[in-house]
């Protein structure tokens, strides 16, 4: 059974703490993709790498970054929180292809106070 | 720019009906592809359905088919004998090219909620 994983399911943190988001995926994917999904909004793309070591913005990378040092983990770090920053994080991956599905992991919902 | 737009936020339906759900998308580009994606209530996002631009006959799997009209940009989502399970968000999603890598654009979603 293919598999993405998240960290945590929920997490909260302070404003201006630095927060990591990790994500693991066991299906040797090259692609690994960051969303953040808000109601009404849909999903709207953070990061994406497709190698190690590599990485592409999204549509909305401020106040993200992000790490791949392995090829199976991809890490969502946001700098210093802000509360415009709570929402649920989702990670996904993806095979080599344009017609090859992405799969999920079952998200992070990070409340920033 | 592309563009993907769900016009219904919220739908509901009784148990064994059919639902369609409507998605509309802009591109100037001809070959491409689309897909409908489901996230049931606290679980995983998961792929229901693909289409690819170049082919004329519309994709099924099982319950759930597309009637894809691409003169029109649209790309809908029927659900046959709605069952109490496929209550969820589906959102639709356009697979762009973009700097030599591909990228979705996703619409803002549908809740469809199963009634028994």
């Amino acid at each position: 059974d293919v598999k993405v994983t998240q960290s945590s399911r929920y997490l909260v943190k302070r404003t201006g703490e630095k927060v990591f988001l990790e994500c693991v995926q066991d299906m040797d994917h090259e692609n690994m993709f960051w969303y953040r999904q808000d109601p009404g909004l849909g999903l709207r793309l953070i990061y994406f790498s497709y190698d190690v070591k590599m990485k592409e913005k999204g549509d909305i990378p401020e106040g993200y970054s992000v790490s791949r040092e392995k090829k199976e983990r991809f890490s969502l770090i946001l700098e210093s929180a802000s509360t415009n920053q709570t929402s649920m994080y989702l990670c996904a991956s993806s095979d080599t292809g344009v017609r090859n599905e992405q799969f999920f992991g079952p998200g992070t919902r990070l409340t920033v106070l | 720019a592309q563009t993907v737009t769900q016009s219904q936020p919220e739908m509901s339906v009784q148990e064994a009906e059919t639902v369609t759900l409507s998605c509309t998308y802009d591109t100037s580009e001809n070959n491409y592809y689309l897909f409908w994606y489901k996230q049931p209530p606290s679980r995983q996002m998961i792929l229901v359905i693909r289409q690819e631009a170049y082919k004329q006959q519309n994709a099924t799997e099982n319950r759930f088919s597309v009637n894809f009209q691409k003169a029109a940009k649209s790309f809908s989502l029927k659900i046959s004998d709605s069952q109490l399970g496929d209550t969820a968000m589906y959102f639709c999603a356009f697979m762009k090219f973009m700097d030599s890598n591909y990228q979705l654009i996703w619409g803002a979603g549908t809740k469809l909620i199963i009634k028994p």
